[in-house]
């Protein structure tokens, strides 16, 4: 079992609509999620990250926690051509001394 | 403020070579992070150092090394290069410890291996 773990989609959203990406992760203990997206070509940015278990929005973004089944998710509203591009969950291990980033999940958002 | 700076950008080396990357990270950050990405491995952890000392590690052989300098820069090094070595090497400064997950990333270097 991957530590962190992500549809590698496509996931095809047509503009407008809400896009949904999850993420699970193994080590119980995380307590720190991140989401990374990276269009194609260029290297990752941050865009969320979250803490605590429960909804956590900035802007057209929702990142979603839930410790108790492990996993955490991203929602984006309103989806524009733009957010085109692959996104990356990261989790730190329980012990705070390691970060793991999920494979990715590729989103095409069509106009 | 500049951003994380890597050089170069692209290479082509061959088999038995080696090469060495350079990362000049954000101004004020201490921490610097090293990652290999492929298409099918996705981002790989291959060094952390914050003050010039090696926090972790990642599962790499012992051709990938890496070191940082006084002034927070930082080289990753890799001998005795295989086809496989070919990747995006991605590294990213951090204003606290890399492992705490805000990393901020330079644009990479693009190593083929032939």
């Amino acid at each position: 079992q991957k530590e962190v773990e992500q549809n590698s989609g496509p996931l095809s959203v047509p503009e407008g609509a809400i896009a949904s990406l999850n993420c699970t992760y193994s080590d119980r203990g995380s307590q720190s999620f991140f989401w990374y997206r990276q269009y194609s070509g260029k290297s990752p940015e941050l865009i969320m990250f979250i803490y605590s278990n429960g909804d956590k929005e900035d802007g057209r973004f929702t990142a979603q926690l839930n410790k108790a089944s492990q996993y955490v998710s991203l929602l984006i509203r309103d989806s524009q051509p733009s957010d085109s591009a692959t996104y990356l969950c990261a989790v730190t291990s329980a012990a705070g001394n390691k970060l793991t980033f999920g494979g990715g999940t590729r989103v095409l958002v069509k106009p | 403020k500049a951003g994380v700076t890597q050089t170069p950008r692209y290479l082509i080396k061959t088999r038995g070579q080696q090469v060495t990357l350079s990362c000049s990270p954000i101004s004020g950050h201490r921490s610097v992070s090293w990652y290999q990405q492929t298409p099918g491995q996705g981002l790989q952890f291959l060094f952390e150092y914050f003050s010039e000392t090696q926090r972790n590690k990642g599962n790499f052989p012992g051709r990938f090394s890496g070191r940082q300098f006084s002034n927070s820069r930082s080289e990753m090094n890799v001998s005795t290069l295989e086809l496989g070595d070919s990747a995006l090497y991605l590294c990213a400064s951090s204003p606290g410890l890399p492992h705490t997950g805000e990393l901020f990333f330079g644009e990479g270097s693009r190593l083929t291996v032939l």
